[in-house]
């Protein structure tokens, strides 16, 4: 079973740093790019960014809102994908998905996303 | 980047009617969308890719159509299981940008 497992989510204040992981398992972690989506409270859904898998070069591209603060990596041998997100603002205030992504032809860099994690809650506020 | 619209922002439903939601994209996109259901507290569910193909396990009374820059997600008969929000999302482009939800709410 495919599981998807955020951790590191919580309170932080405007201008700080908060680094969210994500545990996968029940399938092959170092075939798939790795997706974060976030919501805001009320709103609709944003992806964030992705990191392709290392066959495919691991390719990272975000969202404009958050290029320059944020970095997606990950570590195969551990099954985790992270997000750092620094220099943080409280329109970042959301629930963060960690996601992954299937590709539907080889080369493309867009992803249609199949499993979700139950998602992370930061909240920046002073 | 791609914008997606979708139509209505809510829609009130009763059991055993049949919806449709629409999703428009600012250019073509050939059929690469996917629609997603979101329940509160949940994580979202992937319901079709490539704009008509069921996943497995999701119920048959779900459908999905279009191509290019129209696309619809249509239950055929709403069981009490799918009062939800609905997204829909392109992957024609790596911007992967959503539609901003339909709420189907039990009238």
């Amino acid at each position: 079973e495919v599981q998807l497992v955020e951790s590191g989510g919580g309170l932080v204040q405007p201008g700080r740093s908060l680094r969210l992981s994500c545990a996968a398992s029940g399938f092959t972690f170092g075939d798939y790019a790795m997706n974060w989506v976030r919501q805001a409270p009320g709103k609709g859904l944003e992806w964030v960014g992705f990191i392709k898998s290392k066959t495919d070069g691991e390719t990272i591209e975000y969202a404009a809102s958050v290029k320059g603060r944020f970095t997606v990596s990950r570590d195969d041998s551990k099954s985790v994908a992270y997000l750092q997100m620094n220099s943080l603002k409280t329109e970042d205030t959301a629930v963060y998905y960690c996601i992954r992504g299937r590709r539907p032809y080889a080369g493309t860099s867009a992803y249609y996303f199949d499993y979700w994690g139950q998602g992370a809650m930061v909240t920046v506020s002073s | 980047d791609i914008q997606m619209t979708q139509s209505p922002s809510t829609l009130s439903a009763s059991v055993g009617d049949r919806v449709t939601i629409t999703c428009r994209a600012s250019q073509s996109i050939s059929r690469w969308l996917a629609w997603y259901q979101h329940k509160p507290g949940k994580a979202p569910k992937l319901l079709i890719s490539k704009a008509s193909s069921l996943e497995s396990g999701v119920p048959s009374r779900f459908s999905g159509s279009g191509s290019g820059t129209e696309f619809t997600l249509t239950i055929s008969s709403l069981q009490p299981d799918d009062f939800a929000t609905y997204y829909c999302q392109q992957y024609n482009s790596y911007s992967h940008t959503f539609g901003q939800g339909t709420k189907l709410e039990i009238k």
